[in-house]
């Protein structure tokens, strides 16, 4: 089954404590991203990777890193968590081209106190 | 810059059609999409359509491209309670193929 897992799926931490939020996918895509979602703003990319060891920024990368050191893989790391990055957190997989199929995690709340 | 936008609320009766709107900025857009989230849960991509298209049609979902106007809507024909969701326009475009554009999503109501 195709599937995009992501953990922890809640996580209440406080400011300053690095934490890394995981994501997975089993379909061999090459492309996967990061989004946070927030109320009134939709979805904004964090950031994406087209491949291993190729990231790039989305729109609001700021306060985040990411790695792509396998295909399959693609942590989200808070190095210094605030409260303006309180949000939900979806990471999806993408097969980009004709035939485009795209996948999303169940999402990741956090809470940074 | 690129901006994608829909408007907030619908609400249609049970049976009838429900049409969501979006309109987008970016004319040289080479994918547009739409996603349902369903409370608590991710998304889902429900449907998409190349720029090169007018329209696509998926059992009770209809897209229309109006690309003179930049205007994109999804027609879910009879729709159901199980339709209730938030319903997310978004946008790729040529120039960075690889950013999604997301607009802010209209969440549907269905009323018996």
């Amino acid at each position: 089954e195709a599937q995009v897992t992501q953990n922890p799926r809640y996580l209440i931490t406080v400011t300053g404590k690095k934490l890394t939020v995981t994501c997975s996918q089993n379909m061999n895509h090459e492309y996967m991203s990061w989004y946070r979602q927030d109320p009134g703003l939709g979805l904004r990319q964090i950031y994406y990777s087209m491949n291993v060891e190729v990231t790039d920024k989305g729109d609001v990368p700021e306060g985040y890193k990411v790695s792509r050191k396998e295909k399959r893989n693609f942590p989200l790391i808070l190095e210094s968590p605030s409260p303006n990055q309180t949000s939900l957190y979806f990471c999806a997989s993408s097969s980009l081209g004709e035939e485009e199929t795209q996948y999303f995690g169940p999402g990741t709340r956090l809470l940074v106190l | 810059g690129e901006d994608v936008e829909q408007s907030l609320f619908l609400s249609v009766r049970e049976g009838d059609s429900s049409v969501i709107n979006c309109t987008y900025t970016d004319s040289s857009s080479t994918y547009l999409y739409w996603y349902k989230q369903e409370p608590g849960a991710g998304l889902q991509l429900l449907t998409y359509i190349f720029s090169n298209m007018d329209m696509k049609q998926d059992q009770r979902l209809t897209v229309l491209l109006n690309k003179k106007d930049k205007h994109l809507s999804l027609r879910i024909a009879d729709t159901q309670t199980g339709d209730s969701a938030i319903y997310f326009c978004a946008e790729r475009s040529y120039s960075s193929a690889s950013k999604i554009i997301f607009g802010s999503g209209t969440r549907l109501s269905i009323r018996p």
